[in-house]
């Protein structure tokens, strides 16, 4: 089973600031990694899949990139709807798939 | 667009089955592999495993031994089944629909407690 380990644990900015969430995994995902942002009370929702396309609807401040074991999610200009926590998902080999425990962004 | 509903008891004894249906409209149950997820309070996600309308199912490891994934298409449903629960079941469960190993669709979920 892939691990998959987020960090920081916890991420406090400020809006219009940039965040930088990262995520890596206990052997190579290739580019087979995404994204979901889940807000309280809610279901995640995907932002980004293959490492760096974002999916239909998700805005262009919310990039994704790396390869391989480490990857980066970063969101350009927080706004106020973007405080949530966010997941890493891997996809390459599975069963299972795994995801990460989780970057809570916090104002 | 997907749309999926969790439905089921909030509360199982501890040794008994857990069983939860997902009621899925707006689009063709024959195009999704059909998907549970799990949230224990306060932590992170954790894949159970999915059906797929072929009959193909594949089921997390860890849960293999005691969970049934089904789909019945003629109501564009499908269920899961835990045996043996305890309390690290307690959970909010998730159906979702995956294509291409992306979970683009999801319930509102269904929190379940397992004690006695």
């Amino acid at each position: 089973e892939i691990l998959m380990t987020q960090s920081p644990a916890t991420l406090s900015v400020s809006p219009g600031e940039r965040a930088t969430l990262s995520c890596r995994a206990s052997q190579s995902v290739s580019s087979n990694l995404a994204w979901y942002q889940q807000k309280p009370g809610q279901a995640p929702r995907l932002l980004i899949y293959g490492a760096s396309t974002r999916a239909t609807g998700i805005p262009a401040r919310f990039s994704g990139s790396g390869s391989g074991t480490d990857f980066t999610l970063t969101i350009s200009s927080l706004q106020s709807e973007d405080f949530a926590v966010y997941y890493c998902q891997q996809y390459n080999n599975w069963p299972p798939y795994t995801f990460g425990q989780g970057t809570k962004l916090e104002i | 667009q997907v749309q999926l509903q969790e439905s089921g008891p909030g509360l199982v004894k501890p040794s008994e089955t857990l069983s939860l249906t997902c009621s899925v409209s707006g689009d063709s149950i024959f195009n999704y592999h059909w998907t549970w997820i799990r949230q224990p309070p306060g932590k992170g996600l954790e894949w159970i495993g999915y059906v797929h309308y072929s009959g193909s199912t594949n089921y997390n490891p860890s849960l293999k031994s005691r969970v049934t994934i089904s789909l019945d298409t003629s109501k564009n449903q499908f269920s899961l089944s835990l045996s043996s629960v305890t309390a690290a079941d307690t959970a909010l469960y998730y159906c979702a629909s995956s294509l291409d190993h992306l979970f683009d669709y999801w319930g509102q979920g269904a929190l379940v407690t397992v004690s006695s």
